[in-house]
């Protein structure tokens, strides 16, 4: 059964700083891998998507990186801005059409 | 486009009552999705269609839960009877399309705002 972890839970961060948020799967036989921000009380978007055959991908300040041999993500925002604080969330799209989302990373950058 | 659009925004009803989630997913796409959010267990597919017909229903927690896609532009969530635990974000999300070229690819799902409900 696939599981997706997230680490940290949660991070706070001064504006300015370089952050890296982590994600890992336990069942490598993935379609793709999305990020997604969720702000309070509304609905998530998409921030980038990895197709399986893929490394890396890039917008703007954030760069996400896909290892699928060793099951692990990292999403990579420079120069974080109040702005950045959301919750970020990892989804693996699995066979079955399946997508399954960890539980977030809740993050806070302070001005 | 205006994205996918649910409705309620909110919902608080009593336990036992009856409660319809709805959706309208964004034009032209061939995947519409139910989520269901909750502190506990996080971010849960219930049920996705492909091509207004259910695929797969097994994350449907039990039989109060009912989904119809009657035509492209319209889905239902119905709970009934509703009852304290199913208090929660319910999301709808929709995707053009998951098979590209022959080969699974995946593509970005659009989320809806959501529909915040409490039963009582």
């Amino acid at each position: 059964k696939q599981e997706v972890t997230q680490i940290p839970a949660a991070l706070s961060v001064p504006e300015g700083e370089n952050l890296v948020l982590n994600c890992s799967f336990t069942d490598s036989a993935i379609y793709n891998l999305q990020w997604f921000r969720q702000d309070p009380g509304k609905g998530l978007t998409s921030l980038l998507l990895i197709q399986s055959s893929q490394r890396e991908q890039t917008s703007g300040r954030l760069n996400a990186s896909l290892d699928k041999s060793s099951g692990r993500s990292t999403l990579y925002i420079a120069a974080s801005q109040p702005g950045d604080s959301a919750t970020y969330l990892c989804a693996v799209f699995t066979g079955g059409f399946k997508t399954i989302f960890g539980a977030g990373t809740r993050l806070f950058v302070k001005a | 486009d205006a994205g996918v659009i649910q409705s309620p925004r909110h919902e608080v009803t009593e336990m036992g009552q009856e409660v319809t989630l709805r959706c309208k997913p964004i034009s032209g796409h061939d995947y519409l999705f139910w989520y269901r959010q909750t502190m506990m267990r996080g971010l849960e597919l219930l049920i996705y269609f492909n091509n207004n017909v259910p695929i797969d229903d097994s994350g449907m927690p039990e039989d109060r839960f009912s989904a119809k896609m009657p035509n492209a532009s319209f889905s239902t969530l119905k709970i009934q009877p509703s009852e304290p635990r199913d208090s929660a974000v319910y999301f709808c999300a929709s995707s053009p399309r998951l098979v590209a070229g022959g080969r699974e690819s995946g593509e970005t799902q659009y989320f809806g705002p959501g529909t915040r409900l409490l039963v009582l």
